[in-house]
Order: structure tokens, then C-alpha cells, then sequence
């Protein structure tokens, strides 16, 4: 079975600049999860998402992050403009329908600096 | 008060002995609980998940899941170095949310 695939592995970018980052999770899991993970912190939920719908966003800075995920499968992740505070690691995780284990699987994740 | 939270670290034992993580979670509504671990550079994966009161065994791991007291627990027996890493609390309600992790370290 393939594992959850992101894109980039890692990204380097100016502050204020825009980037993107893009998630396929496996195939038949409905929710899929955005984290950011800044060095020595846990993963901060950024949005979660079932299947199409949104189930929570309430941690991600609207006004220069957003989401979406495409016919309920792949999923993309974009900073517009860029924080010097932004550098992490942006991971992304999916988890089979509700009703069955919920454990989130990760990708490898994306290294985002920003100079 | 944070959602999830963990017992600081670092945490250092000796090769062989019992290393106890501890979490407390603030939602009452949540309903599973994941353990995961973390290697330094790599993403978090799934060691323990829980989701009923009293303890759960795997293997050297056991998990324990208090939910009048809002706790969670993991114990590792006969730690290796191999185990030393970042371990990673998650609760899950409607969100899948984490603690800030607390790094284990096992001295041979």
C-alpha cells in the first residue's frame, strides 16, 4: 500500500513570497490533516478535512494560509506572502473513514525555510 | 491550557529500566488516543492507540487511558537506546490534535 506522498521535500523561499505544497494521501482514506511542526514543538493542527468538507481550520492564519482538497483526495497547502516565522516542516496525514481505526498516517513531510 | 499536554523533558533512563510519558487532555469529548514516536528529521509514527479506560500491552509498551482524570499514559519496559526519540500524546475528538511531544533518551 502507498503512503501518504508530499511534495516538495524541501523549499527554500524569501520572505513574502508565496509557496505551495501538495498532498496525496492513500487511497480510500476520507480525512485528511495539514500540521505544522516548528523545530522542538508537536504538530500544530492547521486544518483537517472529510472527504471535501472542512471539520476544522480554526488554528490556520487565514489571512495568509489557505487549503483545499480537490474531489476529496489530493490535497494542496499555500502561504501567500511568506513569514520569516513560517520555516517548519509542513506535514500531511490521512486516516481511513470514521467508524474504522483512526490512526493518521504521515507523509515525510515538506522542510519550508524562510530567508 | 493547551489541548494536550505533556510531561517536559528530556527524559533520561538507563538502558534496561522503565521510562514512563505522561499526557492530560482538556477535551472531555475526546475518544482515541494515539501514542506516536519521532526520530529526529522523520515524521511521527504510530506506536500505541488506546481508546477504552485501563491499560493496553503491546509488546514492551503499555498504554493506560484515565478518562476521569483526563490522562494518558505510556510505559516502555526494558528501554533500549534504540527507543530514544521524541513521543508524541495525540487525543482525538472531531480533531486530531498532539502534545508538544517529550524527548526520551536511553543511555546504554
Amino acid at each position: 500500500e502507498a503512503g501518504v506522498a508530499q511534495s516538495p521535500r524541501y523549499k527554500i523561499i524569501e520572505k513574502r513570497q508565496s509557496v505551495a505544497f501538495w498532498c496525496n494521501p492513500i487511497s480510500g482514506h476520507a480525512t485528511l490533516y495539514w500540521y505544522q511542526q516548528i523545530l522542538g514543538q508537536g504538530p500544530k493542527l492547521l486544518i483537517q478535512f472529510q472527504n471535501n468538507g472542512v471539520v476544522d481550520d480554526s488554528q490556520l492564519p487565514k489571512d495568509r494560509f489557505s487549503a483545499e482538497r480537490l474531489k476529496g483526495v489530493d490535497s494542496t497547502l499555500k502561504i501567500q506572502p511568506a513569514k520569516l516565522e513560517d520555516s517548519a516542516v509542513y506535514l500531511c496525514a490521512s486516516s481511513p473513514p470514521v467508524g474504522g481505526l483512526t490512526e493518521a498516517f504521515f507523509g515525510q513531510g515538506t522542510r519550508l525555510t524562510v530567508v | 491550557q493547551k489541548e494536550v499536554e505533556q510531561n517536559s523533558g528530556p527524559l533520561s533512563v538507563p538502558e534496561g529500566a522503565i521510562a514512563s510519558l505522561n499526557c492530560t487532555y482538556s477535551d472531555r469529548g475526546s475518544q482515541s488516543f494515539f501514542w506516536y514516536r519521532q526520530y529526529s528529521g522523520k515524521s511521527p509514527e504510530l506506536i500505541m492507540f488506546i481508546y477504552s479506560n485501563g491499560d493496553k500491552e503491546d509488546g514492551r509498551f503499555t498504554a493506560q487511558l484515565n478518562k476521569a482524570s483526563q490522562y494518558v499514559s505510556l510505559l516502555i519496559r526494558d528501554s533500549q537506546p534504540s527507543d530514544s526519540a521524541t513521543y508524541l500524546c495525540a487525543a482525538q475528538g472531531g480533531k486530531l490534535i498532539f502534545g508538544q511531544g517529550t524527548e526520551l533518551s536511553v543511555k546504554p
